[in-house]
């Protein structure tokens, strides 16, 4: 089946920028999402990238896809506490026309 | 503005009890799904439906089934609850199912089950 990995931890300074990095295996790949789970809640959509495009930025997020490459990352600009969260990278192709594959999630905590 | 409402939000069972998880959404969503969150796990798809009247089985069904009652509500039932089902079991509900169209999966706040 198709595959989605992520580092499993990422530790940075506040203020720093952050980038969480996500490699996938399906190259009929249509849609890549970043989630953000806070602890105790669901999972919130931070943005999503369609296959055609190599970069997105919304506000303190840029997005960068590597189709040939199959990776994908998320940059946080100016890294605050209130970014500490697991982040998912989940992709949908044509493979799987009607779900999700999430990757294990990546820790990041900011540290003061 | 309540999106994807799950209960109940945590529960206790012993093995071999049945219980419904609940999930109802108000965006008038075509689409609806049920996961499991297992630590270092992601999530993985149980089941979904991708539209009102029809459900169809995702990565781990066995031991689940799923009543697509109406638009809105979508619940999820373990007949005889196994230990190895403890974890976290997330709700999502989407316009149109991917890839057909960029709307994504909104996510109620989960439900929390621990099998004795």
């Amino acid at each position: 089946g198709e595959d989605v990995e992520q580092s499993l931890f990422l530790s940075v300074r506040e203020g720093d920028s952050s980038v969480i990095n996500c490699t996938y295996t399906d190259s009929s790949s249509t849609y890549l999402y970043w989630y953000k789970q806070e602890p105790g809640a669901g999972l919130q959509l931070l943005t999503y990238i369609f296959s055609n495009m190599d970069m997105k930025q919304d506000q303190r997020l840029t997005v960068l896809l590597n189709k040939k490459d199959k990776h994908l990352s998320l940059r946080i600009a100016d890294t605050q506490t209130g970014d500490s969260a697991i982040y998912f990278c989940a992709e949908s192709g044509l493979g799987s026309a009607r779900q999700l594959t999430f990757g294990s999630g990546t820790q990041l905590t900011v540290l003061p | 503005n309540a999106g994807v409402t799950q209960t109940p939000k945590f529960q206790v069972l012993k093995t071999g009890q049945s219980m419904t998880l609940q999930c109802a959404q108000d965006m008038n969503h075509n689409s609806m799904y049920w996961y499991r969150q297992d630590p270092g796990m992601g999530l993985r798809l149980i089941y979904y439906s991708a539209s009102e009247g029809t459900t169809d089985k995702g990565e781990v069904p066995n031991g689940y089934n799923v009543s697509r009652l109406n638009k809105r509500e979508f619940s999820l039932r373990l007949e005889s609850a196994a230990p190895s089902q403890t974890s976290v079991y997330f709700c999502a509900s989407s316009e149109a199912p991917a890839p057909y169209s960029n709307q994504p999966q909104h996510f109620g706040d989960g439900t929390r089950l621990s099998i004795l």
